[in-house]
């Protein structure tokens, strides 16, 4: 157990709509991450957040959007959704907001159909 | 750009003997390297990192890595392989700056036989 929690562990939607995940970073610390893993693309970074702000941008949609509260909590928000969303979505966390090691929750799937 | 390439989609090795993935990556300056587990249905799991200093890093587990500048490698190395190890790995890059941005490269799965 890393301490990062995740929900929902699974999602099945539909296209067109809109999800929101979320995580919990371990505690005391400031960064979380979100990745996105699918069989097509692999494991792709999307975003970085460290203490409420965005810290690090990586592939992710337009479509996508993500916020760390006051409390470190992080959400990941999916619209519009596509068949080709479908993939496991990873969030990390580390103490501060560098090359540090990361602690991975276990992961939302999300189907979308 | 940065890039990671792990050649080797899938490995089979029979438990008890060594192991080795191999990493390469492509990087202007020197960079951070990981490498990470993934068990079934499961998170990744740091087995080790490289920032700086000695290039032959211990990670747990009984893994252990050898940065070879020259070569630009990363390899994963494991003397005694377990049946519990059977698992994907992925290694991945960082990048020196003021933030945590990886990149991934596309998993090595290992399969060991009894």
């Amino acid at each position: 157990d890393s301490g990062v929690t995740q929900t929902p562990k699974h999602l099945i939607t539909a296209t067109g709509q809109r999800v929101t995940l979320r995580c919990s970073p371990r505690s005391g610390d400031l960064s979380v991450y979100w990745y996105q893993q699918s069989l097509d693309q692999g494991l792709q970074f999307l975003i970085q957040y460290y203490n409420g702000e965005e810290r690090a941008k990586g592939n992710i949609l337009e479509r996508f959007s993500a916020q760390q509260f006051p409390d470190l909590h992080s959400e990941l928000n999916l619209s519009s959704l596509e068949l080709g969303d479908s993939a496991l979505y990873f969030c990390a966390s580390s103490v501060g907001g560098t090359q540090e090691t990361q602690y991975f929750g276990p992961g939302t799937r999300l189907l979308v159909l | 750009a940065q890039s990671v390439t792990q050649p080797d989609i899938h490995i089979t090795v029979s438990e008890g003997a060594s192991l080795e993935l191999r990493c390469n990556y492509s990087y202007g300056a020197t960079p951070y390297l990981f490498w990470y587990v993934q068990s079934p249905g499961q998170g990744l799991q740091l087995l080790l990192k490289y920032f700086s200093g000695d290039t032959l890093v211990q990670g747990i587990k009984g893994f252990e890595a050898e940065f070879k500048r020259s070569q630009s490698s990363f390899n994963l190395r494991k003397p005694s392989v377990h049946w519990s190890d059977a698992a994907e790995y992925f290694c991945a890059v960082g990048f020196n700056t003021n933030a945590g941005k990886s990149t991934f490269g596309d998993g090595t799965t290992l399969t060991v036989k009894p």
